[in-house]
């Protein structure tokens, strides 16, 4: 397996544009998470979707923010519009379920709003 | 939510030396463990990790160790090597809802 593909690998876009990031889970995962990543805050973990349902959307910093799992082989994040405060990094990551296993990350992908 | 606090935020030791990096929880519910190494324009990648039955785990030079009743998990290197260098990030995880401390940059000094 390739692992999980994100794209694209970087973004930049001005501001009040919309932003998509695309990710790909490993096959067979269940679970899949979007992490932001930033200099001041780390990793934050924004929502994860189980068998393809949103269960924990509490990070998503705000309703211009929305991430979509159609698929077991797919999933989006949209920015809707972009602020130049929602330049990071972003990484998709997925596990199998139930319960207490090792996530894997993308690549990520770096955002960068003007 | 659960809470994660890791120690130091900086580390430089000597190739050769050994470095400690400590991580508390606020979750007692909390049952896994992982700690991740992240290279510089790649994503965090597993390199141990301990459920919450067990006290200590050991892969070669890496080591971590697990205190429930203090909520608090360490990751140990022995004989680090420059390859070493990376951000260090644990991380405590409730059935998939995993939270990742601050992160520790690791240097290690040839």
């Amino acid at each position: 397996d390739a692992g999980v593909i994100q794209s694209p690998r970087h973004e930049v876009t001005e501001m009040g544009q919309e932003v998509t990031l695309r990710c790909k889970p490993i096959s067979g995962h269940n679970s899949l998470f979007w992490y932001r990543q930033t200099m001041m805050r780390g990793l934050e973990l924004l929502i994860y979707f189980n068998n393809n349902v949103p269960i924990d959307d509490s990070g998503m910093p705000e309703d211009r923010f929305s991430a979509k799992m159609p698929n077991a082989s797919f999933s989006t994040l949209k920015i809707q519009p972009s602020e130049p405060r929602d330049s990071a990094v972003y990484f998709c990551a997925s596990s199998t379920t139930p319960g207490i296993t090792e996530a894997f990350f993308g690549q990520g992908t770096r955002l960068t709003v003007v | 939510g659960e809470n994660v606090e890791q120690h130091p935020s900086t580390l430089s030791v000597q190739e050769g030396d050994s470095a400690v990096i400590k991580c508390t929880y606020s979750d007692s519910a909390s049952n896994y463990f992982p700690w991740y190494k992240q290279e510089l324009g790649k994503g965090p990648q597993l390199i141990i990790d301990i459920r919450s039955n067990v006290g200590e785990k050991k892969d070669q030079r890496i080591a971590v160790t697990l205190n429930k009743t203090a909520k608090h998990f360490s990751l140990h290197i022995t004989e680090t090597q420059p390859e070493d260098s990376a951000v260090y990030f644990c991380a405590a995880s409730i059935n998939n809802d995993m939270r990742f401390g601050a992160g520790t940059r690791l240097t290690v000094k040839p």
